[in-house]
């Protein structure tokens, strides 16, 4: 059974700083795809970035980018120039090719501090 | 255009009462999700409708029933409560159902008294 797994509850980071989420995963599959959701306090369920496994490159979302490490099974989001509009419960989460089922890991919250 | 729309936003419901949840989304997507989220917690899935089939998740009690008029429109139907429903329903879609990225709605916020 896939898993994912995100180590930590809560971050907080000073405005403009730079901050990264990690994210890990367990699948015996080859052909997936992983997100990162960005839940703020109103609740909506925002995509921020995806990474299918296949590419070697990593996605970047304008401040957001990802380090891809499909061996290591790692996913971490890397936020830079945080703003205070960054505050938020951030869900990584996967899905295999063909599948209809998103796996979603416990979450971080994130807090950017003025 | 990456809208999904709820409605509801909030409904507050006794253990007696049949309500519904609605979802539209206005993309084309063959694909729409019901989520139930509980506070500090992943959502998680209630029901899939893909290419007019359903596929519902075996733990979800009888009390929710799904309902799909149309391609762009998903219902949820509530009967008989119980105050440990009390979540936040989240509604998403896919352009297909086959590892197609998600786009959820606002979400409903529901309190079973």
């Amino acid at each position: 059974a896939q898993t994912v797994t995100q180590s930590q509850p809560e971050m907080s980071v000073q405005e403009a700083e730079t901050v990264t989420l990690s994210c890990t995963y367990d699948t015996s599959e080859n052909n997936y795809y992983l997100f990162w959701y960005k839940q703020p306090p109103s609740r909506q369920m925002i995509l921020v970035i995806r990474q299918e496994a296949y590419k070697q490159q990593n996605a970047t979302e304008n401040r957001f980018s990802v380090n891809f490490q499909k061996a290591a099974k790692s996913f971490s989001l890397k936020i830079s120039d945080s703003q205070l509009g960054d505050t938020a419960m951030y869900f990584c989460a996967f899905i295999h090719f063909g599948n209809e089922k998103l796996t979603f890991g416990t979450g971080t919250r994130l807090t950017i501090i003025p | 255009d990456t809208e999904v729309t709820q409605t509801p936003k909030h409904l507050v419901m006794g253990m007696t009462n049949k309500k519904s949840l609605k979802c539209e989304q206005h993309m084309g997507h063959r694909a729409m999700y019901w989520y139930k989220q509980k506070a500090k917690k992943p959502p998680e899935l209630m029901f899939v409708y893909s290419y007019e089939k359903l596929s519902i998740n075996e733990s979800v009690p009888s009390r929710f029933s799904p309902e799909c008029p149309n391609s762009s429109l998903l219902n949820l139907h509530l009967h008989a409560l119980q105050p440990e429903d009390s979540a936040l329903y989240l509604c998403a879609s896919s352009q297909t159902g086959l590892a197609g990225t998600q786009y959820f709605g606002p979400g409903t916020r529901l309190l079973v008294l």
